[in-house]
């Protein structure tokens, strides 16, 4: 079935890179998506990667694709303390429009 | 980037009562729209699928007639909770897909007392 993983919880230091992992089931989702929600707030979509692509740099932004492994990663440089929010990967669910979400990371930037 | 607008942000009401929710897609038209359901620390759970001048398609296990949906323009969603209980309590949020990126609205925090 579908079913999309991630790590939790993560804690950084304020300036440290953060990695948040996910993995994802369904090899055929042409995208996957990167959201960020911070309390109380709706989803903000962060950044997209098509499914050719193995790598998307958008400013503080990595996100890296390994198809092979459905591996995805968020790589968030210099992290600062307004980075601190609940991280959720997604993917669209097989033949539908409709996404399918991680548990979500909470990211935690401390001094 | 498009812009979805959830209204109300916050609702408190009584048992019983029945609340809408509104989700409107402000610079695009989207012919589909999500309706989501997330508890506290937990994930998004997919709750419909909001179809312009046709019936909503539901996810196994939640009842239609509890949590009506509307979506009889292509700009506006709505989601009304009938006859609402505690256990409704919940942050309800919207979606819609422009082109290839999926937006969500601010999300609706509903408390029945």
């Amino acid at each position: 079935g579908e079913d999309v993983e991630q790590s939790l919880f993560l804690s950084v230091r304020e300036g440290d890179s953060s990695v948040i992992n996910c993995t994802y089931t369904d090899s055929s989702s042409t995208y996957l998506y990167w959201y960020k929600q911070e309390p109380g707030a709706g989803l903000q979509l962060l950044t997209y990667i098509f499914s050719n692509m193995d790598m998307k740099q958008d400013q503080r932004l990595t996100v890296l694709l390994n198809k092979k492994d459905k591996h995805l990663s968020l790589r968030i440089a210099d992290t600062q303390t307004g980075d601190s929010a609940i991280y959720f990967c997604a993917e669209p669910l097989r033949g539908y429009n409709k996404l399918i979400f991680g548990a979500g990371t909470r990211l935690a930037v401390h001094p | 980037g498009a812009v979805v607008s959830q209204h109300p942000s916050r609702v408190i009401c009584k048992s019983g009562t029945s609340v809408k929710i509104e989700c409107r897609s402000l610079d695009f038209q989207a012919t589909t729209m999500f309706w989501y359901r997330q508890f506290p620390k937990q994930s998004l759970m997919l709750m419909a699928t909001s179809n312009e001048g046709s019936k909503a398609t539901y996810e196994q296990g939640v009842e239609k007639d509890k949590f009506l949906i509307n979506h009889a323009s292509l700009t506006l969603s709505t989601l009304t909770v009938t006859s609402a209980h505690p256990e409704d309590s919940s942050f309800y949020i919207c979606s819609a897909r422009a082109q290839v990126e999926a937006f969500f609205g601010q999300g609706t925090r509903l408390t029945v007392v």
